[in-house]
């Protein structure tokens, strides 16, 4: 079935750990997003890539990288991670970042930092 | 920061009533979407409207958009209890990265 894959579904986390979360797609989507979620807050968007090579800092990319080496994959990293980074995470894609899209969005990763 | 904004934050009806979600902005839009989530589960997008578009239907679902204004409306027809859900719209500029913008979505509760 196409669409997006991302893992782990849940993570408790120690603080201080690195962590990758990962998210996979298989519709050729040029356009990959990663956002979190937290209650009251809505979704804000930490980093966006428009095509495979490239990246961009989105509203709170602070303590988060990515890289988009392929066009199917675009992990999420924590370097060292604290307890505000506990959140959902969602993963997202679209054909192009024009063009009028919506969003395909993965199931989330529930990700509690301790 | 949000640049679309849902009102109200919660609506809880009976089955068979129509819903009304409404969401307004701040800066010039190139489209506007809306997307549902039902608890614990990805978003899932429901319908766009271009800037240059007043209305658009889908099944039981009606948009309107009204750039004047910088305001939308989502109403569902006949609600059912599997709409009980979180809906969010989402707005996509001309401006800088070209990517979505969510506001803090309407709690949607349908009672049987």
């Amino acid at each position: 079935i196409a669409g997006i894959t991302q893992a782990p579904t849940s993570q408790i986390l120690a603080a201080g750990r690195r962590m990758t979360l990962r998210c996979t797609q298989d519709m050729r989507h040029n356009a990959m997003y990663w956002y979190r979620q937290d209650l009251g807050l809505g979704l804000r968007l930490i980093h966006y890539s428009n095509t495979a090579g490239t990246t961009g800092k989105g509203e709170v990319p602070d303590g988060y990288s990515v890289s988009r080496a392929n066009t199917d994959d675009f992990p999420l990293t924590l370097a060292s991670a604290v307890p505000s980074q506990t959140s959902v995470y969602f993963c997202a894609s679209r054909p192009s970042p024009g063009g009028g899209y919506g969003y395909t969005f993965g199931s989330g990763t529930r990700l509690t930092v301790v | 920061s949000q640049q679309g904004e849902e009102d109200p934050q919660a609506l809880s009806i009976q089955e068979g009533e129509n819903a009304t979600m409404n969401c307004s902005y701040k800066t010039s839009i190139n489209n506007l979407q809306w997307y549902r989530q039902n608890s614990g589960r990805g978003l899932v997008h429901l319908i766009l409207i271009r800037s240059n578009e007043r209305e658009k239907h889908s099944g039981r679902l009606r948009v309107t958009l009204d750039t004047s204004k910088k305001s939308s409306s989502l109403l569902i027809t006949a609600s059912r209890a599997a709409d009980t859900a979180s809906y969010f719209c989402a707005t996509d500029s001309f401006q800088g990265a070209q990517k979505l913008v969510f506001g803090q979505g309407t709690r949607l509760t349908i009672n049987p």
